[in-house]
């Protein structure tokens, strides 16, 4: 079973308006959440992150926000540009295994496409 | 070169051919990851090194077999695939458990 779900698999919004990204997550140990970004023939390339004792977190035109009583976070773009149009994949971990690796959780991703 | 580099971009191999995946980060970081996507499925996470001791996965059938003879470097070594391994394997590193750093990935195709 899924323990991070993106229900929503493509995402159209027009270019200067709010992309809004969401993920689920079930499981409760999850205490770092982060967001990539995927361009096809690339690897994800990480974009923000947020640790379980925030709310929020900002960075120029991306803001992550996470509702842990819900067991959800989202991703806010704005404005949103063509360049935006990726896949965008949302991840979750646990507290660092091994003295220093996290074992990430992938969503299955949300396809965003950007319109001009 | 700088970030994480992953060779071959593309490889297409028989069911009884062997072949090896080759990462190389240049971050100085001390963690390294392999993973797997396949179509429309989420990264599923293969194998783990940190501080080049093997994290065990139990999931991941023995026809992969990573290697990491040091910090930098980190391979997959594959042995008679099946056509359900046809994914891209993606390589990853890290610092102090901090956000991961991808590769571009290899295109594995099993015929």
């Amino acid at each position: 079973d899924q323990q991070v779900k993106q229900n929503s698999p493509s995402l159209s919004v027009q270019e200067g308006r709010i992309s809004i990204l969401n993920c689920d997550y079930t499981n409760s140990m999850f205490d770092y959440f982060l967001w990539y970004k995927k361009y096809p023939a690339e690897g994800p390339t990480f974009l923000i992150s947020i640790s379980s004792i925030k709310d929020k977190n900002e960075d120029g035109r991306f803001t992550v926000f996470l509702n842990k009583s819900a067991k959800h976070l989202s991703l806010h773009i704005v404005p949103s540009q063509p360049g935006d149009s990726a896949v965008y994949f949302c991840a979750a971990s646990e507290y660092p295994f091994s003295g220093s690796a996290r074992q990430l959780t992938f969503g299955s991703g949300t396809q965003l496409t950007v319109l001009p | 070169e700088t970030g994480v580099t992953q060779t071959p971009r593309h490889l297409v191999m028989g069911m009884t051919n062997k072949k090896s995946l080759k990462c190389e980060q240049h971050l100085g970081h001390n963690a390294m990851y392999w993973y797997k996507q396949s179509a429309k499925k989420p990264l599923e996470l293969m194998f783990v090194y940190s501080l080049e001791e093997r994290v065990e996965n139990n999931s991941v059938p023995s026809r992969f077999s990573p290697e990491c003879p040091n910090s930098s470097h980190l391979f997959l070594h594959l042995h008679t695939l099946q056509p359900e391994d046809s994914a891209l394997y993606l390589c990853a590193s890290s610092d102090r458990g901090d956000e991961q750093f991808f590769g571009p990935g290899t295109r594995l195709t099993v015929l």
